[in-house]
């Protein structure tokens, strides 16, 4: 079965400074990776997924398959990126994410 | 449209109550889930529909019951509720083809059963 960690419950940064958000999957297969983000009392929204290698509100992804990790990445954290960041993954022929545990992401002015 | 729209928005209900939340999406998605959030855990899944069919149940307690009238809309009955059941629930829908699109999820209905 597939598993997703997220190692980082929660992670405290200053505005500005570089984010890295962690996120390793273990699947035998070619999974399909996703990062939901969900503000404070806002629903979760789709951020970015693997193969679209899309950039959004600064935020990257890439997927390292040999060290099977999906890290999210931000090189100047703002404000409002303060969230929870939830790590998912999709294996391949199915619909049905299994999703990260979650880091908290607090960035303090 | 692009949304997934929830009802109500917030729920209380005893514990003898009998009540439903409701889903809808207009983006011809064809599949439909409810997962239960607790606060600044991930969400776990409940059910899902398939083409209008229950495709997955993942061991929920009988006091929720799914529903899925049509294509367009998901329901969720709630009977007999726990106040440990008291979480957000949280419609998604997608495309149901893993070509990874991802969900688009409502925003959830926050329920608190007394």
């Amino acid at each position: 079965a597939q598993r997703v960690t997220q190692p980082e419950k929660l992670l405290s940064v200053f505005k500005g400074a570089p984010v890295e958000l962690k996120c390793n999957y273990s699947y035998s297969g070619s999974p399909e990776l996703f990062w939901y983000v969900q503000y404070s009392r806002q629903r979760l929204q789709l951020l970015l997924r693997h193969i679209s290698r899309e950039s959004i509100k600064g935020f990257t992804a890439d997927l390292n398959k040999g060290e099977t990790s999906f890290h999210l990445k931000k090189p100047f954290a703002q404000e409002e990126d303060s969230a929870m960041y939830y790590c998912a993954l999709i294996p391949g022929g199915s619909y049905i994410p299994t999703f990260g545990r979650g880091t908290s992401l607090i960035v303090h002015p | 449209d692009t949304e997934v729209t929830q009802t109500p928005k917030h729920l209380v209900m005893g514990m003898t109550n009998k009540k439903s939340l409701k889903c809808e999406q207009h983006m011809g998605h064809r599949a439909m889930y409810w997962y239960k959030q607790k606060a600044k855990k991930p969400p776990e899944l409940m059910f899902v529909y398939s083409y209008e069919k229950l495709s997955i149940n993942e061991s929920v307690p009988s006091r929720f019951s799914p529903e899925c009238p049509n294509s367009s809309l998901l329901n969720l009955h709630l009977h007999a509720l726990q106040p440990e059941d008291s979480a957000l629930y949280l419609c998604a829908s997608s495309q149901a083809t893993g070509l990874g699109y991802g969900y688009t999820f409502g925003s959830g209905t926050r329920l608190t059963v007394v």
